[in-house]
């Protein structure tokens, strides 16, 4: 069985610093993976996928991942935090073949300090 | 990217009650998914919905407890039977743009339970 774990779940960087959220996914075949946000109080955006094209992707806002199959892993970087970046993140990972549906990790609640 | 509303947007129900949630696609899709995000939790999958036929439930959900209609393909609810504190949560329903392989999100519906 597939599982999405996400190394710390709670992150604190100071406003213009390298936003860092670790994902790693435990899975016999390469899954499709994604990033999503949920901000107070509302659902879930997508923010990112991977889906076996290019192994760098580029996101909204400013954020990218980059999938490592050797590391099973799919860590989503910002540059440069700004405070409207306070949110839930949360990584995912899904199967073609099982339908799509998604199993997400614990979620990774960041706060951005002045 | 799929336009999908929810409602009610909250709602706080008396114990042994039920309660039920509608999910809106403004496209037609094939599957629906229902998800559970209870206090300070990761998302967890309640069901697939499929058009024309019975749900999917994941284990440790029971289609006693949570019925899910869908009537056609831009439509499904979720129904939350004799409801306790426990489920009071998170409930949001997905589907991906038809075509894709990306889960799109409604708004949630928050339910409380007394």
């Amino acid at each position: 069985a597939q599982s999405v774990t996400q190394l710390g779940s709670h992150v604190s960087v100071s406003e213009g610093a390298l936003v860092l959220l670790r994902c790693n996914y435990s899975s016999s075949v390469p899954p499709y993976l994604f990033w999503y946000v949920q901000y107070p109080n509302q659902g879930l955006q997508l923010l990112l996928k991977y889906t076996s094209a290019a192994t760098l992707v580029k996101g909204i806002n400013g954020f990218e991942a980059e999938f490592k199959k050797s590391e099973t892993s799919f860590h989503l970087t910002k540059p440069s935090a700004h405070m409207s970046d306070a949110a839930e993140y949360f990584c995912a990972v899904s199967f073609p073949a099982a339908g799509n549906k998604l199993t997400f990790g614990g979620g990774t609640r960041v706060l951005v300090k002045p | 990217s799929a336009v999908i509303s929810q409602k009610p947007s909250r709602d706080i129900c008396q114990r042994g009650t039920s309660l039920t949630i509608q999910c809106q696609v403004d496209s037609q899709v094939t599957m629906m998914f229902w998800y559970r995000q209870q206090p300070g939790q990761s998302l967890t999958l309640i069901a697939t919905a499929n058009q024309g036929s019975e749900a999917t439930y994941e284990s440790g959900f029971v289609i006693d407890k949570f019925p899910i209609s869908r009537p056609n393909l831009t439509f499904s609810t979720l129904t939350v039977s004799n409801m306790s504190p426990e489920d009071s949560s998170i409930y949001l329903c997905s589907a991906p743009h038809e075509g894709t392989d990306t889960q799109y999100f409604g708004p949630g519906t928050r339910l409380t339970v007394l």
